[in-house]
């Protein structure tokens, strides 16, 4: 059981340049979400999903895009990366039912847009 | 959409003494708030978190206790040990299991001095 695993560790892009996030959860969670984690910022949500073929905005969609093709999956994208965008990534999931709602978080993406 | 504030951003405290976190929300509408513990470098992982229709619980050293009618909430550390140095999150949401995403503070670094 791997948990919340997230591809690739880390990254460096040019600007204009475009790439995607890998999330990937075995723990059969209906939920799933993406972070960004700036330097005294915390964590704001950028998109999350409650179900395969569903996506949504967070607080801070604006230059990504999302995909949840497979209940185990949810993908990040940059179309065209800008160095607004150097953050950590993280990527949690989560249970539907109220009750179990613990989100489990992924290792982080550290992206550098230079 | 919700607002949640957090002080200190720094905290010092002694080895064995205690430390409390506080933080406040703006929508009452929000039913489930956790705490987070960061350790440099790696994910945020869940400590504890309290629902609306509870006013405090607790977990060994740990304590979290929630003021609807204030909007705020606090976490309590008590006979604090080296390892409890760490940057530590509070977090809202309105969907009692976080469906909707978390609302994160900005962090707590809190330093235990030997």
């Amino acid at each position: 059981n791997a948990g919340v695993t997230q591809t690739p560790k880390f990254r460096v892009l040019k600007t204009g340049q475009s790439m995607t996030l890998l999330c990937a959860q075995d723990m059969n969670h209906e939920y799933m979400y993406w972070y960004r984690q700036d330097p005294g910022m915390g964590l704001r949500l950028i998109h999350y999903s409650v179900g395969e073929g569903t996506t949504a905005k967070g607080e801070v969609p604006d230059g990504y895009n999302v995909s949840r093709l497979k209940k185990q999956n949810f993908l990040l994208g940059l179309e065209s990366a800008a160095p607004s965008q150097t953050s950590v990534y993280f990527c949690a999931s989560s249970y539907l039912t109220v009750g179990l709602s613990e989100q489990y978080f992924g290792p982080g993406t550290r992206l550098t847009v230079t | 959409g919700e607002n949640v504030e957090q002080h200190p951003s720094t905290l010092s405290v002694q080895e064995g003494d205690s430390a409390v976190i506080k933080c406040t929300y703006s929508d009452s509408a929000s039913n489930y708030f956790p705490w987070y513990k960061q350790e440099l470098g790696k994910r945020p992982q869940l400590i504890i978190d309290i629902r609306s229709n509870v006013g405090e619980k607790k977990d060994q050293r740990i304590a979290v206790t929630l003021n609807k009618t204030a909007k705020h909430f606090s976490l309590h550390i008590t006979e604090t040990q080296p390892e409890d140095s760490a940057v530590y999150f509070c977090a809202a949401s309105k969907q009692g299991g976080g469906a909707d995403g978390l609302t994160f503070g900005k962090g707590t670094h809190l330093i235990i001095q030997p």
